[in-house]
């Protein structure tokens, strides 16, 4: 099992470009969770899903859009990329076990610059 | 506001010795808390849980214990080695399934050989 993947590892955009970061999951899991981490704020959610063509949103959703057409695959979108949005974005699933005792499993991380 | 928070950004301690990382909650609908460990330019990843029905987990070198009095938990690590150093997030849910964690900013631990 590959667990969680993301594509791409890094990507560099100029301020107003867009760009699609894909999450793979091979785990059958029902939820899956994007995240970004800056210095100093820990991990904080953005979008999530708990199931097939659901979408939720989280802490911190402007600026990002997200679907989930298909139960492995978690897409998370920029529309217009802005500096603010430097960041390095975690993707992550879980069972979705109906219980608060779900554990997440995170991907390697995807580094994101916008100039 | 901050409902899960780990108040030292950074922690050292010698090999061998002890390392202790705290986190305290808000939310009295918490009842599930875990540890996640993440090394430089990776995922982070699962270490060690407890429900709020226990008030202590263990496992190897890992203990989490848990004062839901006092909101506020622990993680323990006995003997700390090199390769423990990482950053260390506390994560709390709770009140339903579909609540997603929420996530402490985060304690670096150094561990000093």
């Amino acid at each position: 099992n590959a667990g969680v993947t993301q594509t791409p590892k890094f990507r560099v955009l100029k301020t107003g470009q867009s760009m699609t970061l894909l999450c793979a999951q091979d785990m059958n899991h029902e939820y899956m969770y994007w995240y970004r981490q800056d210095p100093g704020m820990g991990l904080r959610l953005i979008h999530y899903s708990v199931g097939e063509g659901t979408t939720a949103k989280g802490e911190v959703p402007d600026g990002y859009n997200v679907s989930r057409l298909k139960k492995q695959n978690f897409l998370l979108g920029l529309e217009s990329a802005a500096p603010s949005q430097t960041s390095v974005y975690f993707c992550a699933s879980s069972k979705g076990s109906g219980t608060s005792t779900d554990t997440q499993y995170f991907g390697p991380g995807t580094r994101l610059t916008v100039l | 506001d901050q409902q899960v928070k780990q108040n030292s950004p950074s922690l050292s301690v010698q090999e061998g010795r002890i390392s202790i990382l705290n986190c305290d909650y808000t939310n009295s609908m918490f009842d599930y808390f875990l540890w996640y460990k993440k090394y430089p330019a990776e995922g982070p990843t699962f270490l060690i849980s407890i429900s709020s029905i226990k008030d202590k987990n263990e496992d190897g070198r890992f203990t989490v214990f848990l004062n839901k009095s006092a909101k506020h938990l622990s993680l323990h690590i006995v003997p700390s080695q090199p390769g423990d150093s990482a950053v260390y997030f506390c994560a709390a849910s709770g009140g339903s399934g579909n609540t997603p964690l929420v996530f402490g900013k985060g304690t670096r631990l150094s561990v000093i050989a």
